[in-house]
């Protein structure tokens, strides 16, 4: 099946500091979606993005589909973005392959 | 809001019982879900159905079973339940008009088995 690898594990920020994660996966696929899960367990889909480049406000989200990985980019960090961040992968409505995810701390 | 409600919200229960988790999809989506996530496992896909029918199994226990009903609204029956059984639940719901394969999730359901 197909894996999905996400870099760093784990990420201490000072708030306003900038940060970029990464979902490497290991087939080729049409959908792939990144997901905040926050302290209190919810799961909150941030973007779907099989291709392309899209921007939400201090989010924004790369995937570059022809070498199999995408790019989450939180800028000017704030306390309320800690979590754990998660890329999912799959085929059409398949089910969705997670990663790992990235657990990120931001300071005050 | 996601428009994907599932209950309980919490669930605590002695081994050996057996508890049902109820998830109402997004209005339109045809698609549910069913993960587990504990500490250990991460995300684990369990089951989909797609408009009634299941349509894919992942790492579903036999102790486990699932259904979609005509009004798309789903149950996920866990019985004989295990310590290792507790973990956070969730439903998830994709397929309708303007949704595409965006997949929301619910709030979950977090289980204890004691």
């Amino acid at each position: 099946g197909i894996q999905v690898e996400q870099s760093p594990p784990d990420l201490i920020l000072q708030e306003g500091a900038n940060s970029t994660l990464r979902c490497n996966f290991s087939d080729s696929v049409n959908n792939l979606q990144w997901f905040h899960q926050n302290p209190w367990g919810q799961l909150i889909n941030l973007f779907y993005i099989p291709s392309g480049t899209k921007q939400n406000g201090r989010l924004s989200a790369t995937t570059v589909a022809t070498e199999r990985y995408s790019l989450l980019y939180i800028s000017s960090s704030q306390t309320t973005d800690s979590g754990v961040y998660f890329c999912a992968v799959g085929i059409g409505n398949t089910p969705l392959v997670f990663g790992k995810g990235t657990r990120l701390s931001v300071i005050a | 809001d996601s428009g994907v409600t599932q209950t309980p919200k919490h669930l605590i229960t002695a081994t050996g019982q057996r508890v049902t988790l109820r998830c109402s999809p997004r209005s339109g989506d045809l698609s549910v879900y069913w993960y587990q996530q504990s500490l250990d496992q991460g995300l684990q896909f369990l089951i989909q159905y797609y408009n009634g029918e299941e349509r894919a199994k992942g790492n579903i226990l036999e102790r486990f079973s699932a259904q979609q009903f005509p009004d798309l609204h789903s149950e996920l029956n866990l019985s004989s339940l295990e310590l290792g059984d507790s973990a956070l639940y969730f439903c998830a719901s994709t397929g309708g008009a303007g949704s595409g394969n965006t997949i929301y999730f619910g709030e979950g359901s977090w289980l204890t088995v004691v």
